[in-house]
């Protein structure tokens, strides 16, 4: 069975651009978490999406924002980047929210520069 | 709000050598703990896991125990190979949000032949 998959693998954006980052949980995963990973530090959460409505959101500002699609896939955009939006970006899925015994299962990453 | 605390790293080592990375957390609510690896170029791997206090989660030689009185999950392996060598993160989920891991800042293990 086919893992998380994220797209695209690498991005390239300028300053003030906006920018799309898609992904499909594992199959029967109803559950997508957004995390942002800056280079040498933890991932950070950014939202958690489950049923198409979002149950959590971290410390980001507006220029972010998330949905989910009928289909349980997920696209995480960013408006008006910033130079400190460069990152890689994971996508972590589960089959349901609210039980910590659901282990979170974490795509390859989206890495984002922004120039 | 939740936090983990990690051993700031690098740590190199020599092969068969025995491992200790450090982890203390702050949480609220009743949190389970987490050890993640990450390989270059690749996402999150869950290495081991505890649900509960005094709880023990082990995988491919890795061992870390839930102490709550210490607020503590360290990482630990008696005989450390090449390909251990990668990125090791501690992490915690609590139920006021299961969907929301917290991570610490990770440390490099590098392990030498």
């Amino acid at each position: 069975d086919a893992g998380v998959t994220q797209s695209p693998t690498h991005l390239i954006k300028t300053r003030g651009q906006q920018v799309t980052l898609r992904c499909s949980p594992i199959s029967g995963h109803k559950s997508v978490s957004w995390y942002q990973q800056v280079l040498g530090q933890g991932p950070q959460f950014i939202f958690q999406y489950y049923e198409k409505e979002e149950r959590g959101r971290g410390n980001f500002p507006d220029r972010f924002s998330a949905r989910q699609f009928p289909n349980y896939s997920s696209e995480l955009n960013v408006n008006a980047l910033l130079l400190g939006d460069s990152a890689l970006y994971l996508c972590a899925s589960s089959l349901v929210s609210g039980r910590l015994d659901n282990e979170q299962f974490f795509g390859p990453g989206t890495r984002l520069t922004v120039l | 709000g939740d936090s983990v605390t990690q051993m700031e790293g690098p740590v190199t080592l020599s092969e068969e050598a025995f491992l200790t990375i450090n982890c203390t957390y702050t949480a609220t609510g009743y949190p389970s703990l987490f050890w993640y690896v990450q390989y270059p170029g690749e996402g999150l791997q869950l290495l081991l896991k505890a649900t509960k206090a005094d709880d023990k989660g082990s995988n491919k030689g890795f061992e870390a125990t839930y102490r709550k009185e210490t607020t503590s999950f360290h990482l630990e392996k008696g005989s450390v190979q090449v390909s251990d060598s990668a990125v090791y993160f501690c992490a915690l989920r609590d139920n006021t949000n299961a969907g929301k891991s917290t991570f610490g800042d990770g440390t490099t293990l590098t392990v030498k032949p």
